[in-house]
């Protein structure tokens, strides 16, 4: 089955860019990848779709890519409010499955 | 507003059964993709299963083995999950999620989930 690797904490100074990859076997071919935000006791939220679509109501701060067999999550201008649980998520289209990342917890310090 | 709210968990014991249900509002619920996504405690998230709008294609994680199954009554707007044979495994919050006329489509509406405990 097809496994998507997050690292399991990512920390950033205030202001600072914040980086979150995503790692999976060719990857850049899914079809996309979608990112979301999770802040405890509350429901996931998008907040990239298809690789570096931003859904409205999404800074601009906010922003992805994908090649290769690494996606990545980039967060400009890092603010404490951003301090969450960021989630990866592709189509495998070979099983028919939707596939998570484990997850990374960004630290704002 | 568009909004989805859960139903249907609570206390089961291991072996017992659940019907999780879904009720969608404010948006078109026939022409949409849904799917469930569940979270143990303290872990991460878990795809559970997805749907296609129509409710004719259904789509399930491995590791179910056959013990869930997810349909849909669109003239009530309503998502739902059968659990059976039920496993400590199982405990988790479970969400129900809006995708979009495909079901490879981001999920941009959650609900705010719904407990399920398994345990004797």
């Amino acid at each position: 089955s097809y496994v998507l690797t997050q690292p399991p904490s990512v920390s950033v100074a205030p202001g600072k860019t914040a980086r979150i990859t995503c790692g999976g076997n060719n990857i850049g071919t899914k079809g996309g990848v979608h990112w979301y935000l999770q802040k405890p006791g509350q429901a996931p939220v998008v907040v990239i779709y298809y690789d570096n679509d931003r859904p409205s109501g999404i800074p601009e701060r906010f922003s992805g890519s994908n090649s290769g067999n690494t996606a990545t999550l980039t967060i400009s201008r890092v603010e404490a409010g951003d301090e969450a649980d960021y989630y990866c998520q592709v189509w495998d289209s070979s099983s028919d499955h939707w596939v998570f990342g484990g997850g990374t917890k960004l630290t704002v310090l | 507003e568009v909004q989805l709210l859960e139903s249907g968990g609570g206390l089961v014991q291991p072996g017992g059964s659940l019907r999780l249900s879904c009720a969608a509002s404010g948006f078109t619920f026939s022409t949409y993709a849904m799917t469930w996504v569940r979270q143990a405690p303290g872990k991460g998230l878990e795809w559970v299963s997805t749907i296609n709008d129509s409710g004719d294609s259904t789509y399930y994680a491995d590791f179910l083995k056959g013990r869930f199954t997810v349909s849909r009554d669109n003239s009530k707007n309503t998502l739902y999950l059968q659990m059976n044979s039920l496993r400590a495994e199982d405990t988790a919050v479970y969400y129900c999620a809006k995708g979009s006329t495909t079901v490879t489509t981001a999920f941009d509406i959650w609900g705010q989930g719904t407990m399920v405990t398994v345990s004797s």
